[in-house]
């Protein structure tokens, strides 16, 4: 076990559906991420939480929309999505260091997989 | 923006021989290079990462080497075991605030038994 938590592991919606993915980190870290694994791109960060703060968003269409509440938790709500949203959605944490001066490795859960009819 | 390229995307090697992976990179300003292990039904595991400021980093069976002039890094598998049968993945990252790792499309390693 990584440390990083996802429920659910799997998820099937259909396009008008509204679900959320959820993720728990137990590392004690300061940084959370969300990534698309696809068979087009294999990892794709959506999304960066620095101290709950949203630092990235690599242009991600609004039907995806993350929350993170504190420094070990993090969602990421779909609603309306595209069958070619389908994918493996993974969360990661890690640990940034005062002023962002260190990268240190990300540690990643299992993975949500998900379909869209 | 940076760009990770890997090789091969598939590789079939013997239990008992060697293993090399490939990653190139475009940015000049990375200095921090992860490798990641999937196995099938899981999340990516780091098995190992250098920095820039080293050329070569090795544990056990696991060597990753780095070039920083070629812009390119390698890694190593020695002795496969057919539970090294996952797909691995190479990342470069800048030490910045933004945390962005950028990963390469993943190979396909098989050994066989």
């Amino acid at each position: 076990e990584t440390g990083v938590t996802q429920t659910p592991r799997h998820l099937v919606m259909g396009m008008t559906n509204k679900k959320s993915l959820k993720c728990e980190q137990h590392l004690g870290h300061n940084a959370m991420y969300w990534y698309k694994q696809s068979a087009k791109k294999p990892l794709e960060l959506m999304f960066v939480y620095n101290f709950k703060e949203q630092t990235e968003n690599n242009s991600v269409p609004s039907r995806f929309s993350p929350e993170c509440p504190n420094s070990s938790h993090l969602f990421l709500h779909l609603h309306t999505l595209q069958p070619e949203d389908s994918a493996l959605y993974l969360c990661a944490s890690s640990q940034v260091q005062a002023g962002g001066v260190r990268t240190d490795t990300q540690y990643f859960g299992p993975g949500t997989r998900l379909t869209v009819l | 923006g940076e760009n990770v390229e890997q090789h091969p995307s598939t590789l079939s090697v013997q239990e008992g021989d060697s293993a090399v992976i490939k990653c190139t990179y475009s940015d000049s300003a990375s200095n921090y290079f992860p490798w990641y292990k999937q196995e099938l039904g899981k999340g990516p595991q780091l098995i190992i990462d250098i920095r820039s400021n080293v050329g070569e980093k090795k544990d056990q069976r696991i060597a990753v080497t780095l070039n920083k002039t070629a812009k390119h890094f390698s890694l190593h598998i020695t002795e496969t075991q057919p539970e090294d049968s996952a797909v691995y993945f190479c990342a470069a990252s800048k030490e910045n605030y933004g945390q962005n790792f950028v990963f390469g499309p993943g190979t396909r390693l098989s050994v066989l038994p």
